[in-house]
């Protein structure tokens, strides 16, 4: 079945350690996307990929980096996790035709820096 | 920048009411998408329904159907026959029709709406 996974659901970990979070879609989306859910539950986009290689920034600037190495993968890494990164990130993807503009979502990390 | 406001950080409806969630954006852009997705306490999120902006006909799927005025930038969503499982958060969402860089791509969201389905 298509669909988007991450991994882990729910990550708890010290200040200092690198963390990096999955994100999977089987459905042959080139479009990926990370989303910072805080706690007041807005949304912002902090990176999206247009495919392998591809990587940019968001409209919220972020310490974490992402890398796409391959279509289907587009982990999200933290070097040096800091109580500030807790929040939930939610990852998505979107194919190019024009007559979807759809965004498919993840259920989500759920990320506690302690 | 485009921006995204929900005025009403929670609504309550009876079960088999009608309720109407509001949206209002600010945009310089003629050409748009404009999206209600829910996300329950489950966490995922996933999509109400979608409004072309070059579209004049509203969008309606089942239930759920929209009240799109493109010169007042407004997009709300009615939800009738509410049910218990309509519970959740809802965000409106907007998205540029151009296919570029810079951030265009990604959705711009409001901070959205807790909606509680009253038994």
């Amino acid at each position: 079945e298509a669909d988007i996974y991450q991994t882990p659901r729910y990550l708890v970990i010290g200040t200092g350690k690198k963390i990096t979070l999955e994100c999977s879609q089987t459905m042959g989306h080139d479009k990926m996307y990370w989303y910072q859910q805080d706690p007041g539950m807005e949304l912002h986009l902090i990176h999206y990929s247009y495919g392998v290689n591809s990587t940019e920034k968001g409209d919220l600037s972020s310490e974490s980096t992402v890398s796409r190495i391959r279509t289907e993968h587009f982990p999200l890494t933290l070097e040096s996790a800091r109580p500030s990164h807790t929040s939930q990130y939610l990852c998505a993807s979107s194919d190019w035709t024009m007559s979807s503009y759809e965004q498919y979502f993840g259920p989500g990390t759920r990320l506690t820096v302690t | 920048a485009q921006t995204v406001t929900q005025s009403q950080p929670e609504m309550s409806v009876q079960e088999a009411e009608t309720v109407t969630l509001s949206c209002t954006y600010d945009t310089s852009e003629s050409d748009y998408y404009l999206f209600w997705y829910k996300q329950p306490p489950s966490r995922q999120m996933i999509l109400v329904i979608r409004q072309e902006a070059y579209k004049q006909q509203n969008a309606t799927e089942n239930r759920f159907s929209v009240n799109f005025q493109k010169a007042a930038k407004s997009f709300s969503l009615k939800i009738s026959d509410s049910q218990l499982g309509d519970a959740a958060m809802y965000f409106c969402a907007y998205r540029s029709a151009l296919a570029s860089g810079g951030g265009a791509d990604g959705l711009t969201f409001g901070k959205g709406t807790h909606l509680i389905i009253q038994p």
